[in-house]
């Protein structure tokens, strides 16, 4: 079946630092991707998209591209802020189906 | 705009107990609807899905089940818990197919003990 993997935390990282989170996909046919994210004490919300090969999602200074040729959708961004501190996710929707595959997150620590 | 209630937030339970976890949607009409169980220092694991009222989709076997008895709610129940079952419950909503996200409530912590 459709799987995500995702680097394991936890990452520790100092402000300014750049940051990748790696995630890799396994699915049939062309499902849309996702990043959600999950600040302490609160529930998921959405960071970014991209729903076909080479889109680019961005928000907030992160971004990720889709891509096909790897079946991969690492997030990235520049220059990390204490702020950023939070559960990642990565996670699939499949193609014509309802169901979204979530990988098992990745904790990101970032230090002042 | 819409709207996603869970109660309760916390909630701490005997072994063998029952567990009756609700969900509640605003300003949607035919969410597909979803229980998340988020264990500690796991991930996400998707539990069940329901496209419309009555429909249950069960993901993983487990002594937990599901009910949609209207249109914007989705119940989350069990007969006994188990200490297993403790962890942290996101219910979702999500409109159609094909490109569209989930929007999470705020969760339900449960401590079975």
């Amino acid at each position: 079946g459709d799987s995500v993997t995702q680097m394991e935390g936890p990452v520790t990282l100092s402000e300014e630092a750049f940051l990748t989170i790696n995630c890799t996909y396994t699915a049939t046919g062309y499902p849309s991707l996702f990043w959600y994210v999950q600040y302490p004490g609160e529930g998921l919300q959405l960071l970014l998209k991209a729903t076909k090969a080479d889109d680019k999602g961005s928000n907030k200074g992160f971004e990720a591209t889709y891509r096909k040729e790897t079946t991969s959708f690492h997030l990235e961004k520049g220059s990390v802020q204490v702020s950023d501190s939070a559960v990642y996710f990565c996670a699939l929707l499949e193609p014509g189906g309802f169901k979204t595959i979530f990988g098992a997150g990745t904790r990101l620590f970032v230090k002042a | 705009s819409q709207t996603i209630h869970q109660w309760p937030a916390t909630l701490v339970q005997p072994v063998g107990s029952p567990l009756s976890l609700e969900c509640t949607v605003e300003g949607t009409s035919n969410p597909n609807l979803y229980w998340y169980r988020q264990a500690a220092g796991r991930g996400l694991q998707l539990l069940f899905y329901s496209v419309g009222i009555g429909q249950i989709s069960s993901e993983v076997p487990q002594n937990l089940s599901a009910s949609r008895p209207q249109d914007r709610q989705f119940i989350l129940s069990s007969k006994k818990l188990l200490l297993s079952d403790s962890g942290f419950y996101l219910c979702a909503w999500g409109a159609g197919t094909g490109r569209a996200k989930q929007y999470f409530g705020p969760g339900t912590r449960l401590t079975v003990t």
